[in-house]
């Protein structure tokens, strides 16, 4: 079973440019949460999706970032017009049901480092 | 707003000692996590804390965790090199559903 799986693994974008990161979950889980992590710092919630919804995005910037998870495929963290303050490390983690009731663990992904020149 | 502190950030110390790493986080939390971060990879979940007074431990590490105080423990017996890497807890709320907030993380170092 393999566990999360992020692409790519670096992604280098040009200012203005849109980067797209990739993150297949775990087989059988529908859960999907992203994070970002800036250099020294913990990571920080952004975004968790269910398959086909949104359920939390209070940790999304309200511009440029957007998130889906389809019926089909994996989870997308979608930057617009990306700016230097976007270079970070974004991980996924992905859970096989609601976390608020139990305690489900979350299994991470190992990340995408996104470079901004 | 909940926030979560660890201390120290940046700790090295030489093989075969013992230390501890502290977790505090400002309000009433239902779970606290511990997770290990090597270089360049994933975040593995090293322990859940429940309850107060919880205490787990697996090899070398133990945690454990004070809901009265805010504070969880990460403690490290007779230290050796594979232990270094960087030490994150994370607390969540049952009525946050989904949202994990982490520390700063504590860089470990166990030099030879």
């Amino acid at each position: 079973n393999a566990g999360v799986m992020q692409n790519p693994r670096h992604l280098v974008r040009r200012r203005g440019q849109e980067a797209r990161l990739r993150c297949s979950p775990m087989k059988g889980h529908s859960h999907v949460y992203w994070y970002r992590q800036l250099p020294e710092e913990g990571l920080k919630f952004m975004v968790y999706l269910q398959k086909e919804n949104i359920i939390d995005e209070s940790g999304m910037p309200k511009e440029r970032f957007s998130a889906e998870f389809p019926k089909e495929g994996p989870s997308i963290l979608r930057i617009q017009q990306v700016v230097r303050g976007d270079s970070a490390a974004y991980f996924c983690a992905s859970s096989p049901r609601a976390r608020g009731t139990t305690n489900e663990k979350l299994f991470f992904g190992s990340g995408t480092q996104l470079s901004v020149l | 707003e909940l926030k979560v502190e660890q201390n120290p950030l940046f700790l090295s110390m030489q093989e075969g000692k013992n230390y501890t790493i502290y977790c505090n986080y400002s309000t009433t939390s239902d779970r606290l996590y511990w997770y290990r971060q090597d270089p360049g990879k994933s975040l593995e979940s090293l322990f859940v804390l429940l309850s107060n007074g919880a205490v787990k431990q697996e090899g070398r590490l133990m945690a454990s965790l004070d809901t009265k105080a805010r504070l969880s423990t990460l403690h490290i017996t007779a230290a050796v090199h594979d232990l270094s890497a960087t030490y994150f807890c994370a607390v969540d709320m049952l009525t946050s559903g989904s949202r994990l907030t982490f520390g700063e993380g504590t860089q470990l170092t166990v030099n030879p």
